[in-house]
């Protein structure tokens, strides 16, 4: 069965870290574009950051510096680490898949909630 | 940075035609994909590349798009369509999601 399971989520403190992941099964993280979406309370979908197939990652402007993207294909997994976390950080993240651009993300986690707050 | 424009809301009487927007500069030479959320859950592929179904998502929904706009349409809409409708397109790396349609069936 093709499926994302994240983990990882939780309160954190303003300026603290994170590490999101992303356990993927029934197909290869390293073949696909692989992203993280975010979806504040109340609000719509924001793609945060994405990594191709060839390893380029992007990164959205509102957490460049601050964000990595990475795989393990071993593990078969996707990860965000998130440093300097702010308020409008909080969110639940989903991972998502693509094979490619012309595909649409269609395989989606179940998403993992993160909150920033003291 | 591209943007997409959807209607905050659209509402449907049972059985009807609901038609859900997406506006993008020259949006028609790009792929639109379009995903449904539900309240709690994650969002679902329902349409990919313009007008292309996922097994399992019924012919009641298709979709079009030409010059600045892409259309979701929703035919003989039942009580279980109601929710939050995405359009999405890749540009400049990223993907780019519309702000998201609230679709209410009557």
């Amino acid at each position: 069965e093709v499926q994302l399971v994240e983990s990882g989520g939780g309160l954190i403190q303003p300026g603290g870290s994170l590490r999101l992941s992303c356990a993927a099964s029934g197909f290869t993280v390293s073949s696909n574009y692989m992203s993280w979406v975010r979806q504040a309370p109340g609000k719509g979908l924001e793609c945060v950051s994405v990594i191709y197939s060839g390893g380029y990652t992007y990164y959205a402007d509102s957490v460049r510096g601050r964000f990595t993207i990475s795989r393990d294909n071993s593990k078969n997994t996707l990860y965000l680490q998130m440093n300097s976390l702010r308020a409008e950080d909080t969110s639940v993240y989903y991972c998502a898949r693509a094979s490619s651009t012309s595909s649409g993300m269609d395989v989606w986690g179940q998403g993992t909630t993160v909150t920033v707050s003291s | 940075s591209y943007e997409l424009t959807q209607p905050l809301s659209v509402s449907v009487a049972l059985g009807q035609t609901a038609r859900i927007t997406c506006g993008g500069n020259n949006i028609g030479s790009k792929d639109v994909h379009w995903y449904q959320q539900k309240p709690g859950q994650a969002p679902v592929l329902v349409i990919y590349r313009d007008n292309n179904r996922p097994s399992g998502i019924p012919e009641r929904l298709s979709g079009s798009n030409s010059g600045n706009t892409a259309t979701l349409t929703i035919s003989r809409a039942q009580a279980g369509d109601e929710a939050d409708y995405y359009c999405q397109v890749w540009d400049s790396s990223t993907g780019v999601f519309g702000g998201g349609t609230k679709l209410t069936v009557l």
